[in-house]
């Protein structure tokens, strides 16, 4: 079946780091992929996504490109805020499907 | 309402008990979907409604787990002889359609944190 495997937290930065939170799949056929953001005591949101190979999804300063030869699809900022401090869940969305499948979740914590 | 409400917001129950959690979704939505959220476990898809076809039931964890959606709108996710193993998050979500195809944004509430002591 289908799965995504992100890499486990927490990830702790300074303000203004680099960011990079890998994110892989497997699923048969096209999927769409997503990144979901959870913000402490909110609910979960979506934060950007890409539905088909080599776009590039982008949104509050965050990236990530659908890499289909690497099945990854890994999210990116060029400096992260302490506002940005939340839980990161990818995901996807198999073609003929209407569910997300999600993966565990990665805590980014970002430190002043 | 703007977004997806659910109630209650927490729920803590002895093992064994019933309970029933409430999804409204944004008006005018036809898909409605029940995710769960537990420890080690990530977020795990349950069931989801499109408009009048009968549900998606296949990630429901065990026959104890019910959801029904009255006149497309408002879902009622029940559990019976709840298990300590149920305690998690449930989350709901709605969309105004269902399908990859065009990947219709799925909005989340808030959640309800259901504890089984």
């Amino acid at each position: 079946g289908d799965s995504v495997t992100q890499m486990e937290g927490p990830v702790t930065l300074s303000e203004e780091a680099f960011l990079t939170i890998n994110c892989t799949y497997t699923a048969t056929g096209y999927p769409s992929l997503f990144w979901y953001v959870q913000y402490p005591g909110e609910g979960l949101q979506l934060l950007l996504k890409a539905t088909k190979a080599d776009d590039k999804g982008s949104n509050k300063g965050f990236e990530a490109t659908y890499r289909k030869e690497t099945t990854s699809f890994h999210l990116e900022k060029g400096s992260v805020q302490v506002s940005d401090s939340a839980v990161y869940f990818c995901a996807l969305m198999n073609s003929g499907y209407s569910t997300l499948t999600f993966g565990k979740g990665t805590m980014l914590l970002v430190s002043p | 309402g703007a977004g997806v409400s659910q109630s209650p917001s927490n729920k803590v129950t002895e093992k064994g008990k019933d309970v029933e959690l409430r999804c409204d979704p944004i008006s005018g939505h036809t898909a409605l979907y029940w995710y769960r959220q537990s420890l080690g476990q990530g977020l795990e898809f349950l069931i989801y409604f499109q408009g009048n076809s009968a549900p998606d039931k296949s990630g429901l964890p065990s026959d104890r787990f019910s959801a029904e959606r009255t006149g497309g709108s408002v879902s009622t996710l029940t559990i019976q002889r709840t298990q300590q193993e149920d305690s998690a998050v449930y989350l709901c979500a709605s969309s105004q359609e269902a399908g990859a195809f065009n990947s219709n944004e799925q909005f989340f509430g808030p959640g309800t944190r259901l504890t089984v002591l």
